[in-house]
């Protein structure tokens, strides 16, 4: 039943240390987006996927970069994680008339 | 012009009474209104959503409200439960690029 899949649900990495988060979904939509999540805050839209064109948020650190294989699939990579990339990362998808946005669980990401 | 300011941050409200949530815009190009309710660790779900060209949307006891005139919406929690204690989520999108523009959120505590 689970619509968008986001794994590992917890993820600690180390400071520097490359790491990949992955996203599925069943819901065969075109556009995927990634979102960051801080304590007590907002979702913060990083980028998003409108099928294979990539939309990059203006202040979204180069960082932070993502692949698409394809439709199913979205990964978040976090090139070089700081202390300050620790939250929660939410995975969305919609339609193409892009109106409801299907969110995952997120990945609880931790920097030591 | 692409803030949405939500209030109030937190909100206490005794079982069977009524929640109220404000959220304030000022992009009037702004055409669709979600309301996003999301429980500790996980992700955002839609609740209700509505769109410009009606003044009010009910479901359930979940009730949206919209001012155009006053670029407000509000979300109406009729017969609050304890289960309803989550933080909650006003958002904002235009049909070009359907990114959604979300308010601070307010953590809502229904007492039993």
């Amino acid at each position: 039943d689970a619509m968008v899949i986001q794994n590992p649900r917890y993820q600690v990495t180390q400071f520097g240390k490359p790491v990949t988060l992955s996203c599925s979904q069943t819901l065969n939509h075109n556009v995927m987006y990634w979102y960051q999540q801080k304590s007590s805050q907002a979702p913060k839209l990083l980028f998003h996927y409108y099928d294979k064109d990539f939309n990059n948020e203006a202040d979204t650190p180069d960082n932070f970069q993502s692949r698409r294989p394809n439709t199913s699939f979205c990964f978040l990579d976090i090139r070089s994680p700081g202390l300050g990339d620790a939250a929660m990362y939410l995975c969305a998808t919609s339609t193409k008339n892009r109106d409801e946005q299907y969110f995952g669980p997120g990945t609880r990401l931790t920097v030591t | 012009q692409q803030q949405v300011k939500q209030s109030p941050q937190s909100l206490i409200v005794q079982k069977g009474g009524i929640s109220i949530i404000n959220c304030a815009y000022e992009n009037t190009a702004f055409d669709y209104f979600p309301w996003y309710q999301q429980f500790p660790g996980k992700g955002p779900a839609l609740l209700i959503a509505i769109r410009p060209d009606v003044s009010e949307k009910k479901e359930g006891r979940f009730t949206i409200s919209f001012n155009k005139s006053a670029k407000q919406f509000s979300l109406h929690i009729m017969d609050s439960q304890p289960g309803d204690s989550a933080t909650y989520f006003c958002a904002a999108s235009k049909d070009e690029g359907n990114k959604l523009v979300f308010g601070a959120g307010t953590i809502l505590r229904v007492k039993s």
